[in-house]
């Protein structure tokens, strides 16, 4: 594919619901980030994986967070009975490998209602 | 700890006019320093980082360790050039940290 593709685009849940989220990065790209954007604030750094293992873990807010990527290449981030505060933009980026200043490219993101 | 801070929400300049957008961090050790972009309905992308000392779209920015600031600069601001900007820092671990953004207006 010509980039990082994340599904669906827009998802509207109802409070208390399971979600998954989809990012299919680059082939070929070992490393793979989640984030997290609120409204109005930056990126916050959720989870890492090189190929199929998750090496950080440290950004997941809760443990109704879960993120997977299980034959290095597609991931699922996946949230357990989803809260109003769990409302944002999710977004993936994959880069070719995971040495100093290695460009990162990012998804379109998955916006994420929890109503 | 780490910390990003932009310290203006929204920048507003007139086409022509120079333009500087303010980032200023915290971390102990040596970091990775990024510039990212976002024009209107288009993805994150990285802008310029400050080990490539390289020039943009006419952007640059220099990492001052004394300051801990890592500000961006154009000398002619373009109309293209409006979008949402991310100053981002990364230490020595896998985690990218990224600052609240600033909004850049150019006016015609």
């Amino acid at each position: 594919g010509a980039g990082v593709s994340q599904s669906p685009r827009y998802k509207v849940a109802k409070r208390g619901q399971d979600v998954a989220l989809r990012c299919d990065p680059i082939s070929g790209h070992v490393s793979l980030f989640w984030y997290q954007q609120a409204l109005g604030q930056g990126p916050e750094f959720l989870t890492y994986f090189q190929n199929e293992a998750q090496l950080d873990k440290s950004g997941l807010p809760s443990d109704r967070f879960f993120a997977e990527r299980p034959e290095g290449s597609v991931s699922t981030l996946k949230i357990q009975r989803t809260q109003q505060e769990d409302s944002a933009v999710y977004l993936c980026a994959s880069s070719f490998r995971d040495r100093r200043n290695t460009e990162a490219f990012f998804g379109q993101g998955t916006r994420l209602t929890v109503v | 700890a780490q910390r990003v801070t932009q310290p203006e929400k929204l920048l507003s300049v007139f086409k022509g006019a120079p333009v500087e957008l303010k980032c200023n961090y915290s971390y102990s050790g040596s970091p990775e320093l990024f510039w990212y972009v976002q024009y209107s309905r288009q993805r994150l992308q990285l802008l310029l980082r400050h080990i490539s000392r390289e020039s943009i779209k006419g952007f640059t920015a220099d990492l001052n360790k004394g300051e801990t600031s890592f500000h961006l600069k154009k000398p002619f601001a373009q109309e293209e050039d409006s979008a949402m900007y991310y100053c981002a820092l990364r230490g020595g671990g896998f985690k990218t940290i990224f600052g609240a953004g600033t909004r850049l207006f150019v006016k015609a």
